[in-house]
């Protein structure tokens, strides 16, 4: 079992649609969360970070983390053709060890 | 500030080659990872280098190897080039100063590919 699982999709909306992308882990030592967003042939881009259970928003961005169902989730609100990418979860331990999921392949279709 | 810098950008080489990547990490940043990304496998780390020292490893085989510098600049080498080494190939940098949230940023990364 990989520690990270992100369904790899592929997704494809309509614009302004809620776009709800997820990940698990099953490693409790994972304390730290992030999204990073990586456009064809570019490199991940750093979105959302987040240590603690809860919500965390930034403009159209929501992460939610919850630990103890070891579940992440990161909500896009009125997705715009800019949006399609592919969205990678990570996670870190305390000891700064990094794990990623494979990526989930977004669309949106203007 | 400048982001992590990643040369060169693309690279075609033949089986049996090898190749040495370079990558420049933000000013002040004193931690590089090396990652392989496949579109099968998704993102492999490799090995991270702190103070010119490997800190850690990835499950790589020992064709693939790096270096630090003493101004952060690292360096990644893959020798004996496989068809299955055709990848991007990630840095990322942090400060790995004492905050223990702190993450980590990616350059554009290389693109290899063996023939």
């Amino acid at each position: 079992q990989k520690e990270v699982e992100q369904d790899p999709g592929p997704l494809s909306v309509p614009e302004g649609a809620i776009v709800s992308l997820n990940c698990t882990y099953s490693n409790s030592a994972f304390q730290y969360f992030m999204w990073y967003r990586q456009y064809s042939r570019k490199g991940p881009e750093l979105l959302m970070y987040t240590y603690s259970s809860g919500n965390k928003e930034d403009g159209r961005f929501t992460a939610q983390v919850d630990k103890s169902s070891k579940y992440i989730s990161l909500f896009i609100r009125d997705s715009q053709p800019s949006d399609s990418a592919t969205y990678l979860c990570a996670m870190k331990t305390v000891g700064n060890q990094f794990y990623f999921g494979t990526g989930t392949s977004l669309t949106v279709i203007p | 500030k400048a982001g992590v810098t990643q040369t060169p950008r693309y690279l075609i080489k033949t089986r049996g080659q090898q190749v040495t990547l370079s990558c420049s990490p933000i000013s002040g940043h004193r931690s590089v990872s090396w990652y392989q990304q496949t579109p099968g496998q998704g993102l492999q780390f490799l090995f991270e280098y702190f103070s010119e020292t490997q800190r850690n490893k990835g499950n790589f085989p020992g064709r693939f190897s790096g270096r630090q510098f003493s101004n952060s600049r690292s360096e990644m080498n893959v020798s004996t080039l496989e068809l299955g080494d055709s990848a991007l190939y990630l840095c990322a940098s942090r400060s790995a100063g004492l905050a223990v949230r702190e993450t980590q940023y990616f350059g554009p990364g290389t693109r290899l590919l063996v023939l």
